[in-house]
């Protein structure tokens, strides 16, 4: 079975600018959660999605945004880029996303914004 | 708000002693509680989880024990090798989808 994967591996952009990033699942899982993980700030939860839904966000500002497809794949942008915005981002999928689903991780996209 | 709380930071130990990490919660509502390893590059990776149902958990090497009343969770690995070696993240779930976690504990085993 394959794992979560996430394009792209890797990114760089200029402040201003907006950036997408995509997500697909394992098979079958339903609920993709995204969180940013930054050196100062650790692992933060962006959003979650279920079935083309967002259920849940995080605080962070409007310029985070993301969406679901009916395949249940994710992809979250980020407008407007800021430094601050220099993170890996990270993907996680599981069946349902109640509270005791196994969340599988992607490996990630590292943004730099220059 | 919801907060998870991790310490150490960093935990240094030598091969083949014992590891402890751990974490406090601040929502009572908090129901599940999943333990995270991750190495370079990669994403982090569930090792073992507990409910709220339940005070302890073993998985050869690797134990979790939770204590609602405290809030408070932790982390116990026995037997440290060298691939134990990375960073360490508690978490905690309510029923709103939604994953607090905590700073994180990089482990380092000296052979």
């Amino acid at each position: 079975k394959a794992g979560v994967t996430q394009t792209p591996r890797y990114l760089i952009k200029t402040r201003g600018q907006q950036v997408t990033l995509s997500c697909s699942p394992i098979s079958g899982h339903r609920s993709v959660s995204w969180y940013q993980q930054t050196p100062g700030q650790g692992l933060q939860f962006l959003f979650e999605y279920f079935s083309e839904t967002q259920r849940n966000k995080g605080n962070f500002p409007g310029r985070f945004s993301g969406r679901q497809f009916s395949n249940s794949r994710s992809e979250m942008n980020v407008s407007t880029l800021e430094l601050g915005d220099s993170a890996l981002y990270l993907c996680a999928s599981s069946l349902q996303g109640g509270a005791d689903n196994e969340q599988f991780f992607g490996p990630g996209t590292r943004l730099t914004v220059l | 708000g919801e907060n998870v709380e991790q310490h150490p930071s960093t935990l240094s130990v030598q091969e083949g002693d014992s590891a402890v990490i751990k974490c406090t919660y601040s929502d009572s509502a908090s129901n599940y509680f999943p333990w995270y390893k991750q190495e370079l590059g990669k994403g982090p990776q569930l090792i073992i989880d507990i409910r709220s149902n339940v005070g302890e958990k073993k998985d050869q090497r690797i134990a979790v024990t939770l204590n609602k009343t405290a809030k408070h969770f932790s982390l116990h690995i026995t037997e440290t090798q060298p691939e134990d070696s990375a960073v360490y993240f508690c978490a905690a779930k309510t029923g709103g989808f939604k994953t607090i976690f905590g700073a994180g504990t990089r482990l380092f085993v000296k052979a």
